[in-house]
């Protein structure tokens, strides 16, 4: 089983649709879980971390469910500048993070 | 807003040859990292650096590979004799390290390695 998967995507959704991304990861240790944003050829930006009893931040809503080792994001009302990739980040151990795949996402006029 | 800053943006080298990417992590942050991405795939870690010592490395990260940190700004990834496989952007990170335990990385634009 890999470390961290991702929904393979691409996920194409017409504005104002919701979207949510699946994540699992394989280390039950893991300690820190976060979702990244990126665009084409750009760096990873942190999009939010996820916290134990879920977190909101104004359209974007993460949960995590440490039992069945799965992490979610959802997108509100979703905007064309939503297109991007989204990174699932699990912390492995110590300062090792490993990142998953990736879920691509176009938002459609 | 601070940054992290990297140069060059592109790098072009030849098979075999030694290349030094270099990164400028946020002042104040204690942790730094290295993560490459080959074109198309994902994020891969590389190694971490904290108090002046590696304190993590991936498989990745071999005897071809070295970090420093030089001064009190900058840090670099050295790769000793570069391989076609070594082409990839290279993308690095720092983190505050305060909280004692993983946090939030910033990262910077990115190298663009690509070896001939």
């Amino acid at each position: 089983r890999k470390e961290v998967e991702q929904d393979p995507g691409p996920f194409n959704v017409p504005e104002g649709a919701t979207v949510a991304f699946n994540c699992t990861y394989s280390n039950s240790a893991s300690q820190s879980f976060f979702w990244y944003r990126q665009d084409c050829r750009k760096e990873p930006k942190l999009l939010m971390s996820v916290y134990s009893s879920g977190n909101e931040d104004g359209r974007f809503t993460a949960q995590l469910n440490r039992a069945s080792q799965y992490i979610s994001l959802l997108i509100r009302d979703s905007k064309l500048s939503d297109s991007a990739t989204y990174l699932c980040v699990v912390n492995k151990d110590g300062q090792n993070f490993v990142f998953g795949p990736g879920t691509r996402l176009s938002v459609l006029p | 807003e601070p940054e992290v800053t990297q140069t060059p943006s592109h790098q072009v080298t030849q098979m075999g040859q030694e290349v030094i990417l270099r990164c400028v992590p946020i002042s104040n942050h204690l942790y730094f990292y290295w993560y490459r991405q080959i074109l198309g795939q994902k994020v891969e870690f590389l190694v971490s650096f904290y108090n002046n010592e590696i304190s993590e490395k991936s498989e990745i990260f071999d005897d071809q590979f070295s970090v420093e940190r030089p001064d009190g700004s900058n840090f670099t990834l050295k790769i000793r004799s570069t391989k076609l496989e070594d082409s990839a952007m290279y993308f690095c990170a720092s983190s505050e390290g305060t909280s004692g335990g993983p946090d939030t990385q910033y990262f910077g634009p990115g190298t663009r390695l690509t070896v001939l």
